[in-house]
């Protein structure tokens, strides 16, 4: 049981460069949630998904674009990076009520030059 | 937007020693939940208190909740160096979709030196 894992680890980016970041559980939780942190800003929510092919906004979606078209995986896209993108990524999963704790990721250094 | 506050923003002790942690939040809340976070790791759940509970105890932790005052605190017993870490609390946050999220505070820097 691996938990929730996140693909890659570390990235580099130039502005204006694309990718896919990847969150995978295992745990058949229907929640997901992709978080940003940021030295003394806390974890900020980007976007979630309630179930497989949802998706939703959070806090702070600009720039970010998202698919759960299956339930075990939830990606993360930049369509454009930029360098307020750089940030440390957090996936995280919840099986479904609010009292259910949430599963967290290792976590995607990302820099954007 | 963020719901929890925590206080202090870093806390230094020494091995032994108990470490308070206090979180203030906003709007009224169905549960509370504290998470610890390493260096570079990802987030790792503590404890859950539910608003209807005021005390709750797991191992060295004991966690408050005052739902009159807004505001939970945690305690760290006889700390360890190895309970250094950042500590967070979550609440939950209704979002337009109806569905909710946890929001989570900037967290409290913890320090146990040996």
């Amino acid at each position: 049981n691996a938990g929730v894992t996140q693909t890659p680890k570390f990235r580099v980016l130039k502005t204006g460069q694309s990718m896919t970041l990847l969150c995978a559980q295992d745990m058949n939780h229907e929640y997901m949630y992709w978080y940003r942190q940021d030295p003394g800003m806390g974890l900020r929510l980007i976007h979630y998904s309630v179930g497989e092919g949802t998706t939703a906004k959070g806090e702070v979606p600009d720039g970010y674009n998202v698919s759960r078209l299956k339930k075990q995986n939830f990606l993360l896209g930049l369509e454009s990076a930029a360098p307020s993108q750089t940030s440390v990524y957090f996936c995280a999963s919840r099986p479904t009520s609010s009292t259910d704790t949430q599963y967290f990721g290792p976590g995607t250094r990302l820099t954007v030059l | 937007s963020q719901q929890g506050e925590e206080d202090p923003q870093a806390l230094s002790i020494q091995e032994g020693e108990n470490a308070t942690m206090n979180c203030s939040y906003k709007t009224s809340i169905n549960n509370l939940q504290w998470y610890r976070q390493n260096s570079g790791r990802g987030l790792v759940h503590l404890i859950l208190i539910r608003s209807n509970e005021r005390e709750k105890h797991s191992g060295r932790l004991r966690v408050t909740l005052d739902t009159s005052k807004k505001s939970s605190s945690l305690l760290i017993t006889a700390s360890r160096a190895a309970d250094t870490a950042s500590y967070f609390c979550a609440t939950d946050l209704i979002m337009n979709s109806g569905y909710s999220t946890l929001t989570f505070g900037k967290g409290t820097m913890l320090l146990v030196s040996p």
